[in-house]
């Protein structure tokens, strides 16, 4: 079984729908992250969570809302979906990086995405 | 915001030959991470590196963080087509923020 779990794996939805994206991992890491990927563009960070109370905007958080079920939860909804919201969607999670003189060598393990189609 | 370029964007090529691909910004980095994607999959860290000059090897592959920390280049010797996928730098910076991901250069070893 992976460590991170993403469900659904594909989705077609229509413009305008509401649509939850989940993950689940099994890592017993604090840190989650939801990223989408677009041709030319990377990964862009969407929201993240450092524990269960905490919940941040990335660089990218406008049309988007995130809930932290549990620590092994972390959940993204669209609440009216657009077309530009199709991407493919990545949830990641990490443990702070033992890093020397306070660098972070944090390592991120993702699950396998989620393709988003919003027609 | 800072920005991660790489290139070349695309990168096509024999089985056999080698090849450089390179992760370039204006901003320093505390520590500089290599990952790989394969078609289908998320992404998998092949190595961080956090010293200026550092070079790391993981086989075929040579990782180097440039001296000034703003740039870093990933060297396959002898490609081999399970070498094929996408190649993301991220950029970190002080312990606890985000990392910042390139746009990747991807990729295609042929048999």
């Amino acid at each position: 079984d992976a460590d991170v779990t993403q469900t659904p794996r594909n989705r077609i939805t229509k413009t305008g729908k509401r649509i939850m994206l989940e993950c689940s991992q099994t890592k017993g890491h604090d840190r989650m992250y939801w990223y989408r990927q677009d041709p030319g563009l990377g990964l862009r960070l969407i929201y993240y969570s450092f524990d269960v109370k905490d919940i941040n905007k990335g660089e990218i958080s406008d049309g988007y809302s995130v809930s932290r079920q549990a620590q092994a939860k972390f959940s993204l909804s669209l609440e009216s979906a657009i077309p530009n919201q199709t991407a493919l969607y990545f949830c990641a999670t990490s443990d702070p990086g033992r890093g020397q003189g306070g660098v972070d060598t944090t390592e991120a393990f993702f699950g396998q995405g989620t393709r988003l189609t919003v027609v | 915001t800072q920005l991660l370029e790489q290139s070349p964007q695309f990168l096509s090529i024999q089985e056999g030959e080698n090849l450089t691909v390179y992760c370039n910004s204006s901003s320093v980095f505390s520590s500089l991470q290599w990952y790989r994607q394969e078609p289908g999959e998320g992404p998998v860290l092949l190595v961080t590196v956090v010293t200026g000059g550092e070079v790391k090897k993981l086989k075929r592959l040579t990782f180097q963080f440039g001296d000034a920390r703003k740039d870093s280049s990933l060297h396959i010797t002898a490609a081999q087509p399970g070498d094929t996928g996408l190649y993301l730098c991220a950029g970190g910076h002080n312990y606890g923020q985000n990392f910042v991901f390139g746009p990747g250069t991807r990729l295609s070893v042929l048999p």
